[in-house]
C-alpha cells in the first residue's frame, strides 16, 4: 500500500524552539508538498518541491524552511517556534498534477 | 494565480435531504484539474474525485455526484439522500499541469453536518 507518512501525529514544543516535521513517501514521487491547515482557511502552501534540492515557496513562507536531500524524503524546519504556528501540518507527494497522496497530518502545538 | 472559494463555510442538513456544496475556481491554464477532498473528524484527506479541464461531463458515483461547468468556472458536488456518516468537512481543490502550477490550492472548506 503507497504511503505518505509524518513521522509524528501530535507534537508540543515551546516557543522558539527549532523544529522539524519529516515526511517520507514510498511512491518514487518527484513533487512534495507542505500544507498548514488552519479552521476557516483551508489548507495553504508553505512550500514544495519537485526534485530533489528544489524547493519553491508557497503561499504562506514565513517562518519556515525545507529541506529535501533526498527523493523520499521531505523535511519542514520552524527555525524558531511561536505561538502562531500552532497548527495541523500536512504533508503531500504527487508524480504528476492530479495525482496526490496525503500524509495523515502532524498536530503541532507551540506553547 | 489560482483561486478556489467555497462561499458555503457551514452546511446543516437533516438526513437524507439532498445537499450541494458549491466551488468555483480562477486560473489562467488551459490544462488544469480540479479535485474534491472529504476530511472526516479522524483528520486525514480522502480523495472523492479527479476531472481534467477537457472533459466537461458530469459524474455520478453512488450518492455523489459532481457538476462541472467551464463557462461558469464551477465545480459542485451533489450529495443525495445524505446521512450521517457524510458528516465532515469537504474541500475542492486545483491543479495546473506544469511548473509551479503543479501545487494543488484548496478552498477554505465547507463544514457539513447530517443531523439524524
Amino acid at each position: 500500500d503507497v504511503k505518505v507518512t509524518q513521522s509524528s501525529r501530535y507534537l508540543v514544543k515551546r516557543t522558539g524552539e527549532k523544529v522539524f516535521l519529516e515526511c517520507v513517501q514510498d511512491m518514487d514521487h518527484e513533487n512534495m508538498f507542505w500544507y498548514r491547515q488552519d479552521p476557516g482557511l483551508g489548507l495553504r502552501l508553505i512550500y514544495f518541491s519537485y526534485d530533489v534540492k528544489m524547493k519553491e515557496k508557497g503561499d504562506i513562507p514565513e517562518g519556515y524552511s525545507v529541506s529535501r536531500e533526498k527523493k523520499e524524503r521531505f523535511s519542514l524546519i520552524l527555525e524558531s517556534a511561536s505561538t502562531n504556528q500552532t497548527s495541523m501540518y500536512l504533508c503531500a507527494s504527487s508524480r504528476t498534477a492530479y495525482g496526490y497522496t496525503f500524509g495523515s497530518g502532524t498536530r503541532l502545538t507551540v506553547v | 494565480a489560482q483561486k478556489v472559494t467555497q462561499a458555503q463555510t457551514e452546511i446543516s442538513v437533516v438526513e437524507k435531504e439532498d445537499v450541494t456544496l458549491d466551488c468555483v475556481y480562477e486560473t489562467r491554464d488551459t490544462t488544469y484539474y480540479l479535485f474534491w477532498y472529504k476530511q472526516p473528524p479522524s483528520g486525514e484527506l480522502v480523495f472523492l474525485i479527479r476531472r481534467n479541464s477537457f472533459d466537461e461531463q458530469n459524474e455520478i458515483s453512488g450518492r455523489y455526484s459532481w457538476n462541472f461547468q467551464k463557462s461558469t468556472s464551477s465545480f459542485n458536488f451533489t450529495i443525495t439522500a445524505s446521512q450521517v456518516v457524510d458528516s465532515a468537512v469537504y474541500f475542492c481543490a486545483l491543479s495546473g499541469a506544469s511548473g509551479s502550477a503543479r501545487q494543488l490550492t484548496f478552498g477554505s472548506g465547507t463544514q457539513l453536518t447530517v443531523l439524524p
